[in-house]
């Protein structure tokens, strides 16, 4: 079975600070996908990234960057210089790959950007 | 481009009362679809996944059904709705084997 740990449930920072969203998830899949979703207040969500399970290379973009590590099982995603419009809730999750692309999330991470 | 519609955006209901959320997909043919449920306070839980017409897995028994009875339009229903079916339903579509989801808006559901 799958499954996807958040172990942060609410994360508060000033704003441009850094922050680090962790996520550690389990399966027995040696193919699979790996995803970093945003929620804003609105609740619809806002896909950010995939990852491939041999694709180990970390991503950057604007400033988001994501850390994957296969030997420790986690998907950690770091926002530099925070700012308030990134207060959301942040979802990590995952699905087998090739495969219905059914997701498994983790709970989420609450981020609080204050000015 | 492709859009995904999904109806209504907030719902109250009393218990034992019927139920019927539409979603629909435009701009892409043979999509898989899905129903997932947001309780308060946990994450997202996927309630049903559908590969084509009339085709529905379920993935956690409950009070709820689902249908599809067109290539892009997929219905959550319920006969009698329960106080814990209320959350936060969430329809998306995706393309077999790529993994990634594209949501709806989104349904907000209270049971009272």
């Amino acid at each position: 079975a799958q499954k996807v740990t958040q172990a942060q449930t609410e994360i508060s920072v000033v704003e441009k600070e850094d922050v680090t969203l962790d996520c550690v998830y389990e399966t027995r899949d040696t193919t699979y996908y790996l995803f970093w979703y945003k929620q804003p207040p609105s609740g619809e969500l806002v896909f950010l990234i995939r990852r491939n399970s041999f694709d180990e290379q970390n991503e950057i973009s604007g400033r988001y960057s994501w850390n994957f590590q296969k030997s420790t099982s986690s998907f950690n995603f770091t926002i530099t210089a925070s700012q308030v419009v990134d207060s959301a809730v942040y979802f990590c999750a995952l699905s087998e790959a090739p495969g219905y692309s059914t997701l498994t999330f983790g709970k989420g991470t609450m981020l609080l950007v204050s000015p | 481009s492709q859009t995904i519609h999904q109806w209504p955006a907030t719902l109250v209901q009393p218990v034992g009362s019927p139920l019927s959320l539409e979603c629909t997909v435009e701009g892409t043919s043979n999509p898989n679809l899905y129903w997932y449920r947001q309780a308060a306070g946990r994450g997202l839980q996927l309630l049903f996944y559908s590969i084509g017409i009339d085709q529905i897995s379920s993935e956690v028994p409950q009070n709820l059904s689902a249908s599809r009875p067109q290539d892009r339009q997929f219905i959550l229903s319920s006969k009698k709705l329960l106080l814990s079916d209320s959350g936060f339903y969430l329809c998306a579509w995706s393309v077999l084997g790529t993994g990634k989801a594209f949501f709806g808006q989104g349904t907000r559901l209270t049971v009272v």
